[in-house]
């Protein structure tokens, strides 16, 4: 079974929308960390955010939101106000436990003016 | 300047061919991983090693082969290069357990 699921391959939004980008993963692990990242088309891969299992709030980093349902296992990303440089692919990831760091397969996220 | 060092940036290997990939960390990092990159199909973990003297396989290491003798460096190892290792490798370091990966740049490789 896939660790990480990113079922958006690919997403559209108007400048100074907001987006949600989709992940849910899959672990039996009582603690674990979900993280997002970018990559431009640069290549190089950026932090954005991370969400611990058992933090209650909801993480924020400035325009970046993780909306976290530990039920549903979900730890989509909400990028508000889209701006140009947001084009690029965006990775969700989630450690666990043992160490392992898992990747989803990414959705590549287009900011149309 | 901190920070994860791979090398080479590119690289053109014939089928059959040993090859090592360089990766170093100054940050004194733990853990350490070797990922690939294929379009369509995201990061996938190769090898990791949370601590210097261990190793463990990912989700793909089946061809690949990593050691770990001390804390700064993590080579990655293709004993007989085939085709379908072409592609772009990265290597990443995490200090503590909350901490986010950081990413060297990046090994390109092509295995004709």
């Amino acid at each position: 079974a896939q660790k990480i699921t990113q079922t958006q391959p690919g997403m559209f939004v108007q400048e100074k929308e907001a987006v949600t980008l989709d992940c849910t993963y899959d672990t039996s692990d009582p603690s674990y960390g979900l993280f997002w990242y970018k990559q431009p088309s640069s290549g190089e891969m950026i932090f954005l955010i991370y969400q611990g299992s058992y933090d209650q709030q909801n993480a924020t980093e400035g325009r970046y939101s993780l909306n976290f349902q530990k039920a549903r296992k979900s730890a989509n990303l909400v990028i508000s106000a889209s701006q140009l440089g947001d084009s690029a692919m965006y990775f969700c990831a989630m450690r666990e436990m043992g160490g392992q760091f898992y990747f989803g397969t990414g959705t590549s996220l287009t900011v149309i003016p | 300047i901190a920070g994860i060092t791979q090398a080479p940036t590119s690289q053109i290997l014939a089928a059959g061919r040993r090859m090592t990939l360089r990766c170093t960390q100054d940050m004194r990092h733990n853990a350490m991983y070797w990922y690939r990159q294929d379009l369509g199909l995201g990061l996938r973990l190769i090898h990791y090693s949370n601590t210097a003297g261990t190793t463990g396989k990912g989700e793909v290491p089946d061809g690949y082969s990593v050691s770990r003798a001390n804390t700064d460096d993590f080579p990655l190892t293709l004993a007989s290069a085939v085709p379908s290792q072409t592609s772009v490798y990265f290597c990443a370091s995490r200090g503590t357990v909350n901490s986010p990966l950081h990413f060297g740049n990046g090994t390109r490789l092509t295995v004709t």
